[in-house]
């Protein structure tokens, strides 16, 4: 029972290239999550997809950051045109659909994290 | 989500009981408390969560206080693999919107040989 993958774990682009990290989500999750954890900080909540659907991209950058959780393959995560502060640990989570009664623990990936030279 | 307060450090004696405090004053009815640890750069490992009643699972025990204003995540016998940043998180579950974790800076158990 394969928990959350995330690849690729380690990931080092240049200033302007474009970052894509993806995370496939435990079996039958249909929730993603992004988190983003800077050097020495805690995780910052990104975005929260379902298949097909963003629900809530509040912690989003305005600019440059992209999300999206297509109906079939991975969730995928991707950063224009990098900048050197955009260098940090991204975590991906899931959890599996709401159903009354119970409740909707978020399991992470192991992370992926991006240098940005 | 009602913040929470922990301490930022403690010690524990490899093989003794690890108890990590939680203060949640303000938590609402509704409001899960959740624990989630960190070791090293590692992903968020999820522990454990309760409503109103004590639980308990392979990894640890959680006690939350009659008024649910504070809560102890205890770890039976700590090993040094359990050393770690522990979060305490407290969130609305099932569906109802509040979905973000708000990781605040946990506390960091240091397991000593």
């Amino acid at each position: 029972n394969a928990g959350v993958m995330q690849n690729p774990r380690h990931l080092v682009r240049r200033r302007g290239q474009e970052a894509r990290l993806r995370c496939s989500p435990m079996k039958g999750h249909s929730h993603v999550y992004w988190y983003r954890q800077l050097p020495e900080e805690g995780l910052k909540f990104m975005v929260y997809l379902q298949k097909e659907n963003i629900i809530d991209e509040s912690g989003m950058p305005k600019e440059r950051f992209s999300a999206e959780f297509p109906k079939e393959g991975p969730s995928i995560l991707r950063i224009q045109q990098v900048v050197r502060g955009d260098s940090a640990a991204y975590f991906c989570a899931s959890s599996p659909p709401f159903f009354r009664g119970g409740t909707d623990t978020q399991y992470f990936g192991p992370g992926t994290r991006l240098t940005v030279l | 989500d009602a913040k929470t307060t922990q301490p930022t450090s403690m010690d524990c004696a490899e093989g003794r009981a690890a108890n990590l405090p939680c203060n949640h004053s303000t938590i609402s009815g509704n409001e899960y408390v959740y624990w989630y640890r960190q070791i090293h750069s590692q992903g968020p490992q999820y522990i454990i969560h309760g409503l109103k009643n004590n639980e308990t699972n392979e990894m640890a025990s959680l006690i939350i206080t009659e008024d649910r204003k504070s809560s102890t995540l205890i770890l039976p016998h700590a090993t040094l693999r359990d050393t770690a940043v522990y979060y305490c998180i407290v969130r609305v579950s099932t569906g109802a919107g509040s979905y973000q974790l708000t990781f605040g800076k946990g506390t960091k158990l240091s397991v000593i040989p």
